[in-house]
């Protein structure tokens, strides 16, 4: 069965920070990842995919990358902003849009 | 367009009573997807329909949670009776018709569901 786990389950930084969020998978054999931001009381964002073919996605001040044969993906955010507080999640798709999520990192960034 | 579309976004009710969560999809979308988020457990997937036809309800707890897509715009997820252990935070999403590799996924805003 497949398990996804992101460390560490909270983080603060202060702002302008570059930081980096680390998610990690059981099972290989998966067809994307995926991260998505969530904030308070609201629904999921998708941030990036990645296929399991590719190496990193970018966009804007975010990176993600992803090994899968090591099962690590870790999502690079630059230049930190107090906007970019959010609970972030990872999932990974094993095919048949099946998503096994993260517990998701709670990302605090103080002005 | 609008996004993902649920209601209510809150429920409030007694244990045992009937509870109904509504989705319309994002227009043109072929995958619809409910989840379910509490602290203990994170976001599992329930159930998800393909083109209305439910696909894969693997996810879903028990006999008291039932799921149905009587149109491309429309889905519901029923349960009855509702138990306390049913609180959650209940998601529906949507994705693009896609390939194998799957296609990102439209969230709704949630229904924070707690049941007394």
């Amino acid at each position: 069965k497949q398990e996804v786990t992101q460390i560490p389950a909270a983080l603060s930084v202060p702002e302008g920070e570059n930081l980096v969020l680390n998610c990690s998978f059981t099972d290989s054999a998966i067809y994307n990842l995926q991260w998505f931001r969530q904030d308070p009381g609201k629904g999921l964002t998708s941030l990036l995919l990645i296929q399991s073919s590719q190496r990193e996605q970018t966009s804007g001040r975010l990176n993600a990358s992803l090994d899968k044969s090591s099962g690590r993906s870790t999502l690079y955010i630059a230049a930190s902003q107090p906007g970019d507080s959010a609970t972030y999640l990872c999932a990974v798709n094993q095919g048949a849009q099946k998503l096994v999520f993260g517990q998701g990192t709670r990302l605090t960034i103080n002005p | 367009d609008a996004g993902v579309i649920q209601s209510p976004r809150h429920e409030v009710t007694e244990m045992g009573q009937e509870v109904t969560l509504r989705c319309k999809p994002i227009s043109g979308h072929d995958y619809l997807f409910w989840y379910r988020q509490t602290m203990m457990r994170g976001l599992e997937l329930l159930i998800y329909f393909n083109n209305n036809v439910p696909i894969d309800d693997s996810g879903m707890p028990e006999d008291r949670f039932s799921a149905k897509m009587p149109n491309a715009s429309f889905s519901t997820l029923k349960i009855q009776p509702s138990e306390p252990r049913d609180s959650a935070v209940y998601f529906c999403a949507s994705s693009p018709r896609r390939g194998r590799g799957g296609e990102t996924q439209y969230f709704g805003p949630g229904t924070r569901l707690l049941v007394l």
